[in-house]
């Protein structure tokens, strides 16, 4: 049961910024957008997480509509290290039990030189 | 440096042959987990745990075994591996269940003929 979509791939010049968009049609009031990248084969990264309000870390933004049923992640100066897949997935903030990240299919994000 | 450490990283084996696949974190996490990576599924969580003597099972737990005797190792178990269970596994530790950002490890490729 996908809770996001996402486009399979997407490309992005070096030096400029990657806008990565996720739609959550279903998302519920107490569902939290995050997001998480994998390198090739390596474990996932947590990049960047939020609510309603745009987020912004070393690392990323995240924007998110007023209405909640999407979002964008915004790499601002892509490199060529930032080549990977990329996750968005919701879920509530506070759970018991099994904190389990429903990984979908991502985004491939190919940096081009 | 915080960290999750994964042994070994790569292993191939034959079926019925016992296997032990370790993983440890020295942030001092109470939340534990081990997920599978394979082609089209993304990743499905195997075995948690809440904290020392408290394990549980995931979504994919069948033909594993964990055990949580110390706070910092989450060591997984194939009793008799079979062929079904070449997969990229994944070991991740967080403070909590509720804990927005999961630290992973970076995996043990398995082949088991």
């Amino acid at each position: 049961d996908a809770k996001t979509t996402q486009p399979t791939s997407m490309d992005c010049a070096e030096g400029r910024a990657a806008n990565l968009p996720c739609n959550h049609s279903t998302i519920s009031g107490n569902e939290y957008v995050y997001w998480y990248r994998q390198i090739h084969s390596q474990g996932p990264q947590y990049i960047i997480h939020g609510l309603k309000n745009n987020e912004t870390n070393e690392m990323a933004s995240l924007i998110i509509t007023e209405d909640r049923k999407s979002s964008t992640l915004i790499l601002p100066h892509a490199t060529l290290r930032d080549t990977a897949v990329y996750y968005c997935i919701v879920r509530p903030r506070y759970q018991t039990g099994a904190n389990n990240l429903f990984f979908g299919t991502g985004t491939r994000l190919t940096v081009i030189p | 440096e915080a960290q999750v450490t994964q042994n070994p990283r790569y292993l191939i084996t034959v079926t019925g042959k016992k296997l032990t696949v370790t993983c440890s974190q020295n942030m001092n996490h109470e939340y534990m987990s081990w997920y599978r990576q394979d082609p089209g599924l993304g990743l499905r969580q195997i075995y948690y745990s809440m904290n020392v003597e408290v394990t549980d099972k995931g979504d994919v737990p069948e033909g594993y075994k964990v055990s949580r005797k110390e706070k910092r190792n989450f060591p997984l178990i194939l009793e008799s591996p079979s062929p079904n269970q070449t997969s990229l596994y994944f070991c991740a530790s967080s403070i909590g269940p509720s804990s927005y950002e999961q630290y992973f490890g970076p995996g043990t490729r398995l082949t088991v003929t």
